[in-house]
């Protein structure tokens, strides 16, 4: 079985600091992979997605997040963050084999400092 | 931009009893999901379901749990007969197709508090 693990649980920054948040899963087979953000009082929306290819992607907002796959990460990053980044943070995977369920990391609330 | 909707937003309980919680997935999405999220953990897989029976679901799911779409527009998790450790948030998803390649779409969740 799958799992995702998130390093961080909070992180507490200033408008205009970088932004990491590390992801790594453990899974024997390929994997798509996800992060997921949560706004506060908003629902779970999708960030960036990584199926295949280009190991660097980007999605919305600024963030982009790169696959290692020697390392098993999809590590999520964002140069200069805004106080509208405060959120909590998931990443997630599916095997590409079979089935579609999500795996969840434990997410990571980040707190961006106006 | 469609969405996927859930009520109630909030759901008190006493435990034993029986609640079914609502989610109207986006109109021309085919796989639909269940997740839990219990307050200080994991966002959890609980159940997916397409052409109107289960394809997957988690350990979590037993027979206190069960899903239907009545009715071609509403998706309902019903849960028997409810414990304390059933309190989450609970979250219906809904995407195009399978295969992990198409985007899941949350819905807002129904808090569930079973006293």
């Amino acid at each position: 079985a799958q799992s995702v693990s998130q390093h961080n649980h909070h992180v507490i920054l200033s408008e205009a600091a970088s932004l990491e948040l590390g992801c790594n899963y453990s899974y024997g087979g390929t994997v798509n992979l996800f992060w997921y953000v949560q706004y506060p009082g908003q629902h779970l929306q999708l960030l960036l997605k990584y199926f295949s290819g280009d190991p660097l992607v980007k999605g919305i907002k600024g963030f982009e997040a790169e696959f290692i796959k020697s390392k098993f990460s999809f590590n999520l990053r964002k140069p200069s963050v805004q106080w509208s980044d405060t959120a909590e943070y998931f990443c997630a995977v599916t095997p590409k084999a079979a089935g579609n369920k999500l795996t969840f990391g434990g997410g990571t609330r980040v707190l961006v400092k106006p | 931009e469609p969405e996927v909707t859930q009520t109630p937003s909030h759901q008190v309980t006493q435990m034993g009893q029986e609640v079914i919680l609502r989610c109207v997935p986006i109109s021309n999405h085919l796989y639909f999901y269940w997740y839990r999220q219990i307050l200080g953990q994991k966002v959890e897989f609980l159940v997916s379901f397409y052409n109107n029976e289960i394809s997957e679901k988690s350990e979590i799911f037993d027979d206190q749990f069960s899903v239907e779409r009545p009715d071609g527009s509403n998706f309902t998790l019903k849960i028997r007969s409810t414990k304390l450790e059933d309190s989450a948030m609970y979250f219906c998803a809904s995407s195009p197709s399978a295969g992990g390649l198409y985007e899941q779409y949350f819905g807002p969740g129904t808090r569930l508090t079973v006293t």
